[in-house]
């Protein structure tokens, strides 16, 4: 079975900084991953994800991640911090392109300061 | 697409009453999912719905839970007989057929006294 792993709980990062959240997948095969973000008293909303080709992926908001199998990580970037980027980032991993069942990570709370 | 909606945003009931929670997916997707997502940890998988059947049940599922897609539209999550540890945050998503870009709804943060 898949898993995730976001070896960090808290994330704090001045506006206009960059910011790297990182996750780490343990699955044998081509895993298909995603980033969501959760504001509060939001549902999850998907900023990008990786299915295939190019290892670097554009997202919304000016996110991106790559994909390296070599670590089996997939880490989310992003060049310039804005304080509405404050919120909770998940990365989560299905087996296929038609896996229903998401398996996701215990999350990254991103805090913004001035 | 007015996006997932779920209803009531907030629950809060004493123990061993039973309760209800409501999905409306996006129109036209046939996968309709259920999450829960306790604090401090990511969404877990509960159940699946193709259309109007359900497909799986993860683990988490006990006895007492019980889900619907009539008509492969709505859904409906029940718990019976709830307990403490019921309390979290259930989250519904719907996708279309051949994709796997999961659309989430707001979720319905149940807590149990």
């Amino acid at each position: 079975a898949q898993s995730v792993t976001q070896p960090d709980i808290h994330i704090t990062v001045s506006e206009g900084a960059s910011l790297e959240l990182r996750c780490n997948y343990s699955y044998g095969a081509t895993p298909y991953l995603f980033w969501y973000v959760q504001s509060p008293g939001q549902g999850l909303q998907l900023l990008l994800k990786y299915f295939s080709g190019d290892t670097l992926v554009q997202g919304i908001k000016g996110f991106e991640a790559e994909f390296k199998r070599s670590q089996s990580s997939f880490n989310l970037r992003k060049p310039s911090v804005h304080w509405s980027d404050a919120a909770e980032y998940f990365c989560a991993v299905g087996a296929s392109s038609n896996d229903y069942k998401l398996s996701f990570g215990a999350g990254t709370t991103v805090t913004v300061r001035a | 697409d007015t996006g997932v909606s779920q209803d009531p945003r907030h629950k809060i009931t004493k123990r061993g009453q039973n309760v209800t929670f409501r999905c409306d997916p996006i129109s036209e997707h046939n996968r309709l999912y259920w999450y829960r997502q306790t604090l401090g940890q990511g969404p877990e998988f509960l159940t699946y719905f193709q259309n109007e059947a359900q497909l799986e049940k993860s683990r988490l599922l006990s006895d007492r839970f019980s889900a619907e897609r009539p008509k492969g539209s709505f859904s409906t999550l029940e718990i019976q007989r709830t307990e403490q540890g019921d309390s979290a945050m259930y989250l519904c998503a719907s996708s279309r057929d051949s994709y796997n870009e999961q659309f989430f709804g707001p979720g319905t943060r149940l807590t149990v006294l």
